[in-house]
C-alpha cells in the first residue's frame, strides 16, 4: 500500500488561482518531499520538508508539514497554466529507513 | 536536462522477451533508484543500488533484476516479458541515501510496451 496519499485526486483551477493539494501518511517519517510530473515524463523535485519542520517556502509553492495529523500540504500560488501537471508527494518510512514511497499523485490542470 | 540520463526512452517487445534498461546517475551521486510506474499501481519502488552495492528492494519481480557497474551506471534486465509489464520505467539518483535526504532527480523515463 501507498505510504503517502494525495487529495485531491484531480484539480482543476482558473490561471491565477491558488491551487492547494494534500498528503496524508500512515507511519512516522524523517522527511517529505513533493514532485511535479509532466504528462510522460519524469518527475521533477520541489522541495523537502523535514521532519522538525513546519513551513517551507520556494518562490510561488508553500508547503506545510503537520506530523501529529501525519499529514502535508502544497500551496501554489498565482498558478500559471504551466503548472499543469501530477504532483507527488514522497514520504520515507522513517526510522533506518530512507526510501521515499509515492502517492498516486494529484492531477492539476490550470486553465489560461 | 536532470543530469540522469536513460536509454533507451521507448522500447517495444513481445511477451517472454528480455531487455535491459540503462541508467547513468547525475555526477557525483553514488545511488541509484529503480521505480515502476503504471495506471493501475502508480509509481512502486523496485530497488536500490550504492556506489555498486544493493541496499534495498522493494516491489521488484523475480522476473527482474537490476546491477550497479564501477562506473555507477546502472541496468534494469526484465525477463520473460508480460502485457503487465508494461510502464514507464524510472531511474532517479541522489548524492546521500540517509535520512536527511536530499531530494531525488529523476531521469526522463522509460516507456516499455509489451505486445
Amino acid at each position: 500500500s501507498q505510504q503517502g496519499e494525495e487529495d485531491p485526486q484531480a484539480l482543476s483551477i482558473q490561471e491565477g488561482e491558488n491551487a492547494t493539494m494534500n498528503c496524508s501518511y500512515k507511519t512516522s517519517i524523517n522527511n517529505l518531499q513533493w514532485y511535479r510530473q509532466n504528462s510522460g515524463r519524469g518527475l521533477v523535485h520541489l522541495i523537502l520538508i523535514r521532519s522538525n519542520e513546519r513551513e517551507k517556502h520556494s518562490g510561488r509553492l508553500r508547503v506545510t508539514l503537520d506530523t501529529s495529523k501525519k499529514s502535508s500540504s502544497l500551496l501554489i500560488t498565482a498558478s500559471r497554466a504551466a503548472d499543469t501537471a501530477s504532483y507527488f508527494c514522497a514520504t520515507d518510512a522513517g526510522g533506518g529507513s530512507y526510501i521515499p514511497t509515492f502517492g498516486r499523485g494529484t492531477s492539476l490542470i490550470v486553465h489560461p | 536536462d536532470s543530469g540522469v540520463t536513460q536509454t533507451p526512452k521507448h522500447l517495444i517487445t513481445a511477451t517472454g522477451q528480455r531487455v535491459t534498461l540503462r541508467c547513468s546517475p547525475r555526477s557525483g551521486d553514488l545511488s541509484v533508484y529503480w521505480y515502476q510506474q503504471s495506471l493501475d499501481q502508480g509509481l512502486q519502488f523496485l530497488i536500490h543500488y550504492y556506489n555498486g552495492e544493493e541496499r534495498a528492494k522493494g516491489n521488484i519481480l523475480e522476473r527482474f533484476s537490476a546491477q550497479q557497474f564501477p562506473d555507477l551506471h546502472s541496468e534494469l534486465n526484465l525477463s520473460s516479458l508480460e502485457l503487465g509489464d508494461s510502464a514507464l520505467y524510472f531511474c532517479a539518483s541522489s548524492v546521500d541515501p540517509t535520512r536527511f535526504g536530499y531530494g531525488y532527480t529523476f531521469g526522463s523515463g522509460t516507456r516499455l510496451t509489451v505486445v
